[in-house]
């Protein structure tokens, strides 16, 4: 079966360490997304990615990085500048043909919470 | 700037009735339109889109959606609720830069459905 896997599924990260979130899809997609979900606030774009070797700020980047050296990955890295990082955080991927409108298609996301 | 709306925190509905779930958007141009769910520690699940056509749009698990637009709104109904569709439910608008598509997600609608 196509999908999105993440991992792990809880991450607890201790003051002033860095934790790298995995994402890998097997849906042949070209574009990539990181989103970050706070209760009350949606979802929040923190980086996406539409080739590889090549990525964007999404609207909350500030204390994230990403890269994105295979089409199957697009890990995120949670540094100790994030302040306030506990947060579910969910990756996507889609086409990269916008105008087929197609749906972005989900992972089931990394609880990160701080020790 | 693209954005949307869900002015309900949460609706309550009693099963065998029918439900709605209020979006409305603000878009610059033509707005292409997303409903998602997601179920309690997972990721987000499509659910139905508008692009152009039939304002009557048909989705899965029974849900279907209407675009006004006179009234910036798409608003997601099911004729008839089940305990089972309790979760959180989110409106996006698509937009584009270059050739990425990014969605804006709205902050979500938990409906509760109760026997």
């Amino acid at each position: 079966d196509g999908g999105i896997t993440q991992s792990p599924k809880y991450l607890f990260r201790k003051e002033g360490q860095n934790v790298t979130l995995s994402c890998e899809q097997n849906l042949n997609h070209d574009a990539m997304y990181w989103y970050r979900q706070d209760p009350g606030q949606g979802l929040r774009l923190i980086y996406y990615s539409q080739i590889v070797n090549d990525f964007q700020k999404g609207d909350i980047a500030e204390g994230y990085s990403v890269s994105r050296e295979k089409k199957e990955s697009f890990p995120l890295t949670v540094t100790s500048a994030q302040k306030n990082p506990t947060a579910f955080y969910l990756c996507a991927s889609s086409t990269r043909d916008s105008f087929n409108n197609q749906p972005q298609h989900f992972g089931d996301g990394t609880r990160l919470s701080i020790l | 700037a693209q954005s949307v709306a869900q002015p309900e925190d949460q609706v309550n509905v009693a099963e065998g009735n029918p439900l709605t779930v209020k979006c409305t958007y603000s878009v610059s141009g033509n707005p292409y339109l997303f409903w998602y769910v997601q179920y309690p520690n997972r990721g987000l699940q499509f659910l139905l889109k508008y692009i152009t056509g039939d304002n009557l749009v048909k989705g899965s698990y029974g849900f279907e959606a209407e675009f006004n637009k006179s009234q910036t709104s798409f608003h997601l109904k099911k004729p008839s609720a089940l305990v089972s569709d309790s979760a959180l439910y989110f409106c996006a608008v698509r937009f584009d830069t270059g050739t990425a598509s990014k969605l804006t997600f709205g902050t979500g609608t938990r409906l509760q459905v109760t026997l």
